[in-house]
């Protein structure tokens, strides 16, 4: 059962545009993860947030958990084809629970 | 990041062949170790969570006779597909974690049952 509902599943836009990526839950979580993936590969640690409020930022990637640890956004600034990929949510009780993923593909 | 070596990274066997996929944390100590399906272009689903020497926690709906998790150390465990068939084709990833930490995951096996 998914527990993380990612919004939106698809996304396409073109290089320099802005986007941002929810994921939202009706649990709490004690930390969430944000991780990406590339086609026939494992998923890539991009973020860990663990305070309610937190905002961490990694080069043109914001990321922020809500205050109930329930939910975690991801924006990304003037995104480029590289940032092309499956990004997906993790939250942590005892074990892992990803999120239903997003797709985005950036267009040159 | 922490490394996690996962091999091999594709297989194809027969129907009704057993395979066995290996899941090592390289560079620390994993008490924790999950196993996920991933059927293409979906998330990840998670089968099972095994803490090292006890026995793995299966989700439900994942039958734990078909795929027996081992996790006798704590740089080690490992996946068999038993009597396998072709539905049981997918991606499979490992994780690793150490206690309280981020997972940090194998590059995935991509098993294909002919």
């Amino acid at each position: 059962t998914q527990l993380l509902e990612q919004s939106p599943q698809f996304l396409s836009i073109q290089e320099g545009e802005n986007l941002t990526v929810y994921c939202n839950s009706s649990s709490v979580f004690s930390s969430l993860q944000w991780y990406r993936q590339e086609p026939g590969e494992g998923p890539v640690l991009l973020v860990t947030v663990v305070t309610g409020g937190e905002v961490k930022k990694l080069k043109r990637l914001t990321f922020q958990f809500g205050d109930a640890r329930k939910d975690s956004s991801l924006h990304i600034t003037a995104a480029q084809p590289g940032d092309t990929g499956l990004y997906l949510c993790a939250g942590r009780t005892y074990k892992y629970i990803f999120g239903t993923g997003t797709r985005l593909k950036v267009l040159a | 990041g922490a490394v996690v070596s996962q091999h091999p990274s594709w297989v194809i066997c027969k129907s009704g062949t057993s395979v066995k996929i290996e899941c090592r944390s390289l560079d620390f100590q994993a008490t924790t170790m999950f196993w996920y399906r991933q059927f293409p272009k979906q998330s990840l689903m998670l089968m099972a969570t095994s803490n090292e020497g006890s026995k793995a926690t299966y989700e439900q709906g994942v039958e734990k006779d078909k795929f027996l998790i081992n996790h006798a150390s704590l740089t080690l465990s490992t996946l068999t597909v038993t009597s396998a068939h072709p539905e049981d084709s997918s991606f499979y990833i490992c994780s690793a974690s150490a206690s309280g930490t981020e997972a940090f995951f194998g590059q995935g096996t991509r098993l294909t049952v002919v």
